[in-house]
């Protein structure tokens, strides 16, 4: 069982906003900074998020992300098709000294 | 670009060592703003972090792996190297290395940032 809990699956249509949650707790996201990844169908994951909210470049401003004490959300505006894949949260623990990731949220694009 | 590439071979039998290369270019390996790391990912699709080498050579590692992982460094060949010891069919997944970004900045994290470049990954399996 991950230690950061993100739901397992979301669905939205084309065009529209979706809020991706992860939850931890005061030895990891609290007191860390939160990345997240994309994982398109028979890819390695790909860096979207890093330090709660910066994108890398070349990653769509469509992407954002934020966090307020425990939880980190990630936000996708006008879905596309294309942004059908895994996401999963990532952040460094203090009480267990390792990075510790959530277990993914397969984002569906209806 | 910055490219990493796994190498290594696909299948491992019980309690024997498995040994990984991952290749790195289009950067250097001496930074003292990245570390290469390992990361696995389960069947399941479960991402586990294995560890992580700096360039002046000290290492974290995750305490799950009880000691059994080695992560090592050659500078001139560009490769970063991760033995598992006393593999089990529990250690078969896609194996990732990749860039991690650091800086004194996270030095309260961990040292951690981000992973921002990953290799296309490896399977092995554990299996007799």
């Amino acid at each position: 069982q991950s230690l950061l809990m993100q739901p397992p699956s979301m669905s939205a249509a084309p065009g529209q906003t979706v809020i991706l949650s992860c939850s931890g707790n005061t030895s990891n996201i609290d007191k860390n900074y939160v990345s997240w990844y994309q994982q398109l169908p028979g890819t390695a994951p790909r860096l979207l998020i890093f330090d709660n909210n910066n994108r890398p470049s070349g990653i769509p401003d469509r992407f954002s992300g934020s966090k307020s004490g425990a939880s980190a959300t990630l936000v996708i505006t006008g879905l596309q098709i294309g942004d059908e894949a895994d996401y999963y949260c990532g952040t460094w623990d203090n009480s267990l000294t390792t990075v510790v990731f959530g277990a993914g949220t397969k984002l569906t694009v209806l | 670009q910055v490219q990493l590439q796994e190498s290594g071979p696909g299948l491992v039998k019980p309690s024997q060592t498995l040994s990984l290369l991952c290749t790195v270019s289009g950067t250097p390996m001496k930074s003292t703003l990245h570390s290469w790391s390992w990361i696995r990912q389960f069947p399941g699709k479960g991402l586990e972090f294995i560890g992580y080498i700096y360039y002046s050579g000290s290492t974290v590692y995750n305490p799950s792996l009880k000691s059994r992982a080695a992560i090592s460094m050659d500078f001139p060949k560009q490769r970063v190297s991760l033995k598992l010891r006393s593999v089990s069919a529990a250690d078969t997944a896609v194996y990732y290395c990749a860039r991690l970004y650091t800086s004194s900045h996270y030095s309260n994290s961990g040292s951690f940032s981000r992973f921002e470049y990953w290799g296309r990954g490896t399977l092995v399996t554990v299996s007799s």
